[in-house]
Formats: structure tokens, C-alpha cells, sequence
């Protein structure tokens, strides 16, 4: 089964900084798809950016960017300049490419913006 | 497009009754999936559906968890007996199969169920 790893539960950030978030996930398959969500107080699922395995150049959405590491099954995300409506909790999450199977989900990390 | 709708946002009942949480997923989209969070196990799945047609529901906790699927723009969630520890978010998520846009699956706002 597969399963993702959100290792840090809280991480903090000074407004205007960088801040990157750490996941890890295991899988036997070969293709799929990677995502973070992120999850503001209103509990509304947002999607933030996704990156398909078999694409080695790593994702950017604006001020959010994903470092990929696929042998060592590593997705990380970095946030630039920092907002303080980036303040949510963020979800990694996992997805087969085969077929329209569901998402699996880490724990979340917290996020807090100082200003 | 109104995105994924689910009723009621807030339920609030008391244990032994019955609840049924509602989703209309968007318009056009054949799959359709129920995730729980709560702050002990996060997100889980529960149940989902391609085309109406229930794929997985090993995620389901027990039988007093139900869903159905009668048409491609609406499913419910229904627990009977509710109890305290089914108090959770429960969330809705529609994605479109098979295309090269498929792999995102769009959320609802969730459901807060508390069961006293």
C-alpha cells in the first residue's frame, strides 16, 4: 500500500521569506502523480501544484515550487516570499496515474506566517 | 460551474441517529470520492464511485456506514446508528476519468458532523 510521510507537524516562516515543506512517500508503482493541497481555516481543499512522475523537471506555480526526487521519493514544497495568506495546513498527497483511484494523504504540516 | 456541492456544511445530532450528508458532484464528472478528516487519522477515504458504480469501499469503517450513488449528480453518505466518534469533516470529491485533465479531483467545502 502506499503511503506519505509529513514529518514536520508545525513549521513557521517570517512574512516575505522562504519556507519549504517536507514529504516522503513509498510506492511500488512507476507512475503517478504528486500533490499539495493546502487548507486555510475555511477547511476548503485548495490544490496548490501537482507533478507527474515520469516528468523530471520539477513543477513551479508562482511562488510555489516542488522539488522531486524520485529514487529518493522525496517531494518537497518551497513557498517564496511568504504571505500571510499562505497560512494554512498543507497536505502532500499521492495518486496512481492508472485509472481515477484516490488521493493518499500525509498527516499536514502546519503552517504559520509571522508578520 | 458551482464546483462540488455538499449539504448540510454543519450537523450537529445526538448518538443513535441517523445522519445523511449529501454531495452533487460537477457537472460532467464520473468519479466521485468520500474522504474523512479528523485530527487523529487526517484524510481518509472512505468509499468511491466510477460511474455511479462503487469501486472501493474498504475504507468504510463498519456497516453502520452506508453510501449510494443513484445518479451521476448526486451521492449520500448515511450513518445509522451515529456515534460520538464519527464526529468529523467529511469531504466530496468529483474528478473527470480517463482524460489528461482526470487527475485532479475537485473538493467540496465538507461537511462538520458532531454527534453528542
Amino acid at each position: 500500500a502506499q503511503t506519505v510521510t509529513q514529518s514536520q507537524p508545525e513549521m513557521s516562516v517570517q512574512e516575505a521569506e522562504t519556507v519549504t515543506l517536507s514529504c516522503t512517500y513509498d510506492t511500488s508503482e512507476s507512475d503517478y502523480y504528486l500533490f499539495w493541497y493546502k487548507q486555510p481555516p475555511s477547511r476548503q481543499m485548495i490544490l496548490v501544484i501537482r507533478q507527474e512522475a515520469y516528468k523530471q523537471q520539477n513543477a513551479t506555480e508562482n511562488r510555489f515550487s516542488v522539488n522531486f526526487q524520485k529514487a529518493a521519493k522525496s517531494f518537497s514544497l518551497k513557498i517564496s516570499d511568504s504571505q500571510l495568506g499562505d497560512a494554512a495546513m498543507y497536505f502532500c498527497a499521492y495518486r496512481r496515474r492508472s485509472g481515477n483511484t484516490p488521493l493518499v494523504f500525509g498527516k499536514g504540516t502546519r503552517l504559520s506566517v509571522i508578520a | 460551474d458551482a464546483g462540488v456541492i455538499q449539504s448540510p456544511r454543519h450537523e450537529v445530532t445526538e448518538m443513535g441517529q441517523e445522519v445523511t450528508l449529501r454531495c452533487k458532484p460537477i457537472s460532467g464528472h464520473n468519479s466521485l470520492f468520500w474522504y474523512r478528516q479528523t485530527m487523529m487519522r487526517g484524510l481518509e477515504l472512505l468509499i468511491y464511485f466510477n460511474n455511479n458504480v462503487p469501486i472501493d469501499d474498504s475504507g468504510m469503517p463498519e456497516d453502520r456506514f452506508s453510501a449510494k450513488m443513484p445518479n451521476a449528480s448526486f451521492s449520500t453518505l448515511k450513518i445509522q446508528p451515529s456515534e460520538p466518534r464519527d464526529s468529523a469533516v467529511y469531504f466530496c470529491a468529483s474528478s473527470l476519468r480517463l482524460t489528461v485533465a482526470g487527475y485532479e479531483q475537485y473538493f467540496g467545502p465538507g461537511t462538520r458532523l458532531t454527534v453528542t
